[in-house]
């Protein structure tokens, strides 16, 4: 069965850095042709749209929400099936459960998440 | 405060039809196709409805999607407990250049 599995979730202190991984597995889809997000819910909280990475043919062009823009990147790989999330100079209000979506074209597809806690 | 508004519950009993709304604006909704998810807790969300109204492979046609102007509904009939869930709009926001997420609508089955 198809999957998405995001990976490097983990208690950091503000200001702090980590990396997110998603890699698509046993996947019936062609993962290069894809728009890929990431998705974020805080505690508590409802959605929220943190990025997109687009595919070769639109030039890897990245997207961002004004709350991360400028300390959040995403990037790919395709040879390996993967999107990569950075996250840098954390902030509390990032703590939140980081879902993985294969977003485009539709139907789009969840991974089902990796938690990042940033508390001191 | 999210850009897409939704009502923060709605209730029925079951067998019931219960219907959800989501409103938008002119570089969203109006200009943009609506998506629907199912939130269950500790999973991740399931697409309901994309492109307006179209049903996401395995969902049942008792969920359907409609959009009128800048606002999109989501209608479930024949409501069954295992539907309490919360529910999320989406949509792409051409101003914003990002996606973004009505507030969401947690639905009770009385």
């Amino acid at each position: 069965e198809a999957q998405l599995v995001e990976t490097g979730g983990g208690l950091v202190q503000p200001g702090g850095s980590l990396r997110l991984s998603c890699v698509a597995s046993e996947i019936a889809f062609t993962f290069s042709d894809h728009y890929m997000d990431w998705v974020r819910q805080g505690p508590g909280k409802g959605l929220e749209w943190v990025g997109r990475i687009r595919n070769r043919a639109n030039n890897y062009n990245t997207d961002y929400a004004p709350s991360v823009k400028g300390r959040f990147t995403i990037s790919r790989d395709d040879s390996s099936d993967s999107v990569y999330l950075q996250l840098n100079s954390l902030k509390i209000e990032d703590t939140a459960v980081y879902y993985c979506v294969r977003a485009y074209p539709p139907p789009d597809f969840w991974g089902p998440g990796t938690r990042v806690t940033v508390s001191s | 405060q999210s850009v897409l508004t939704q009502p923060p519950s709605a209730s029925a009993t079951p067998g019931q039809r219960v219907t959800i709304s989501c409103s938008g604006g002119s570089s969203n909704i109006g200009i943009n196709y609506v998506y629907w998810y199912q939130h269950l807790p500790g999973a991740a969300p399931k697409l309901l409805i994309y492109r307006n109204d179209q049903r996401s492979p395995g969902v049942p046609d008792r969920f359907s999607g409609s959009k009128s102007g800048t606002s999109g509904s989501l209608a479930i009939s024949g409501l069954r407990s295992e539907d309490e869930a919360d529910y999320y709009c989406a949509a792409w926001d051409d101003s914003l250049s990002g996606r973004v997420f009505g507030g969401g609508t947690k639905l009770t089955v009385l």
